[in-house]
């Protein structure tokens, strides 16, 4: 089993700040780190596969890095929006599974 | 493809009675999982299929659980007797493997035992 940390467990922010949460995991035997977006009623989306240290991926106003070598990534989210509210998962893959962590809770006031 | 469809989406049973989930994973994909989603444990794997065939079942808490995948395009996972600790959401994904693969999510069954 691979032991999936995620922080901070939830966040309430206003519209328009820009925030970032984290994802810990074990730097040996990595393979592929992914982030996924839960809505509320819905089911997870992947949003990012990352598999190279130092990777950064952008979709819009939502980023995130890679650093395998100390086994964390970030997820950023510039000026956020209402819409953005959501769980964040992140998830190592590895041996054929996905192991998730417990995820960051999002709220965005209006 | 319409995606990972699972049914049903919420079912309430008593306790003792049999519970069986189902799931069609998307087509062409080799790999499908169980999850189970808790407050306590968020995501927790139960089992995972590769080709139809059983994995890894560490996860699943108890012999009252069993899954099965008789064919590439359904699997179910059954819970006999059910108790209201087994009360959760249950998820099926499927996931075609590789580096760059993803797991792609079905609704969810939400399952209450009374």
């Amino acid at each position: 089993i691979l032991n999936v940390e995620q922080s901070p467990q939830s966040l309430h922010v206003q519209e328009g700040d820009s925030t970032n949460f984290t994802c810990s995991f074990p730097s040996s035997n990595f393979y592929a780190l992914h982030w996924y977006r839960w809505e509320t009623a819905k089911s997870p989306e992947a949003l990012f596969v990352m598999t190279l240290n130092g990777d950064e991926k952008k979709k819009g106003r939502i980023s995130a890095t890679l650093n395998t070598k100390e086994g964390y990534s970030y997820l950023y989210i510039k000026g956020s929006q209402p819409e953005d509210s959501a769980t964040y998962l992140c998830a190592a893959y590895n041996f054929n599974k996905f192991y998730f962590g417990s995820g960051t809770k999002l709220n965005v006031k209006p | 493809d319409a995606g990972v469809i699972q049914s049903p989406r919420h079912e309430v049973t008593e306790m003792g009675q049999e519970v069986t989930l189902r799931c069609k994973p998307i087509s062409g994909h080799d790999y499908l999982f169980w999850y189970r989603q808790t407050m306590m444990r968020g995501l927790e794997l139960l089992i995972y299929f590769n080709n139809n065939v059983p994995i890894d079942d560490s996860g699943m808490p108890e012999d009252r659980f069993s899954a099965k995948m008789p064919n590439a395009s359904f699997s179910t996972l059954k819970i006999q007797p059910s108790e209201p600790r087994d009360s959760a959401v249950y998820f099926c994904a499927s996931s075609s493997g590789g580096e760059n693969t993803e797991a792609f999510f079905g609704q969810g069954t939400r399952l209450t035992v009374v």
